[in-house]
C-alpha cells in the first residue's frame, strides 16, 4: 500500500452540490494531514490542515479525519466551477523525517 | 512580493546542457525542497535541507544536485540534462509541523 493513496478521478459535480474528495493513508506517516488545492499548471495552494479526530471547518470546506479507518476527506459545500481542480492529499512520513507525501490528486470538475 | 519566488518560470534546454533551477523564499523558514512533477505521477521530491548545512536525497535524485546558499536559498542544477527530466519543477518551504508553502513552479523543457 502506498503511503498516500487518492482517487485520481475525475470526480464530476454539479454546481451547487458537494463534492466529497477521499483519501487513505497507510501505517508509514504520521498524523498531520493537508489538502492541497492545485490549478493545471499552477502550484500547489494549501487549503486545509488536520491533525485530530474528528471535522475541521474553513468556510465551504470541511476536512474530515478518521484515525481508526485511516481516511481523510475533504468535503467542498456549494461547488462552484471555480472550485475545478485537482486536490492533493498529503501526509508527513512517520519518524518525524518533516517530509511530505503527496497522493497522486484527484481531479474535481463541477459542472455549470 | 511573493513569499517563494523560483527562477526562471520557463526554459527549454538543449540535451547535455547544465541548467540551475533557483529559488528563494522571505518566510523565514529553515527547511527547503525541490519537487518535480509530472503528468498524473504526483509530486516527487528530489532534494530536501533542514538547514544551510543539512542537504538530503528525497526518492528521484539521479541527475540532480543541490546548493543551500543560504537559510533564504536553495538552487537546483541538472549537471547534463536529459529528455526524461522535462517536467514542472517546485520548490517549497515549510516550517517544522507545518504544511509547506510552494513557488510558482518552473517549467523545463529538454530538447
Amino acid at each position: 500500500q502506498k503511503e498516500v493513496e487518492q482517487n485520481s478521478g475525475p470526480l464530476s459535480v454539479p454546481e451547487g452540490a458537494i463534492a466529497s474528495l477521499n483519501c487513505t493513508y497507510s501505517d508509514r506517516v504520521s498524523q498531520s494531514f493537508f489538502w492541497y488545492r492545485q490549478y493545471s499548471g499552477k502550484s500547489p495552494e494549501l487549503i486545509m490542515s488536520i491533525y485530530s479526530n474528528g471535522d475541521k471547518e474553513d468556510g465551504r470546506f470541511t476536512a474530515q479525519l478518521n484515525k481508526a479507518s485511516q481516511y481523510v476527506s475533504l468535503l467542498i459545500r456549494d461547488s462552484q466551477p471555480s472550485d475545478s481542480a485537482t486536490y492533493l492529499c498529503a501526509a508527513f512520513g512517520s519518524g518525524n523525517t518533516g517530509k511530505l507525501i503527496f497522493g497522486q490528486g484527484t481531479t474535481l470538475q463541477v459542472k455549470p | 512580493d511573493a513569499d517563494v519566488t523560483q527562477t526562471p518560470r520557463n526554459r527549454i534546454t538543449k540535451t547535455g546542457k547544465r541548467i540551475m533551477l533557483e529559488c528563494s523564499q522571505t518566510k523565514g523558514h529553515d527547511r527547503m525542497y525541490w519537487y518535480r512533477q509530472d503528468p498524473g505521477l504526483g509530486l516527487q521530491l528530489i532534494y530536501y535541507s533542514f538547514d544551510v548545512k543539512d542537504i538530503n536525497k528525497g526518492e528521484i535524485s539521479d541527475g540532480y544536485s543541490v546548493s543551500r546558499q543560504a537559510q533564504a536559498k536553495f538552487s537546483l542544477s541538472l549537471e547534463s540534462a536529459i529528455p526524461n527530466q522535462t517536467a514542472l519543477y517546485f520548490c517549497a518551504t515549510s516550517d517544522s509541523g507545518i504544511g509547506y508553502t510552494f513557488g510558482s513552479g518552473t517549467r523545463l523543457t529538454v530538447v
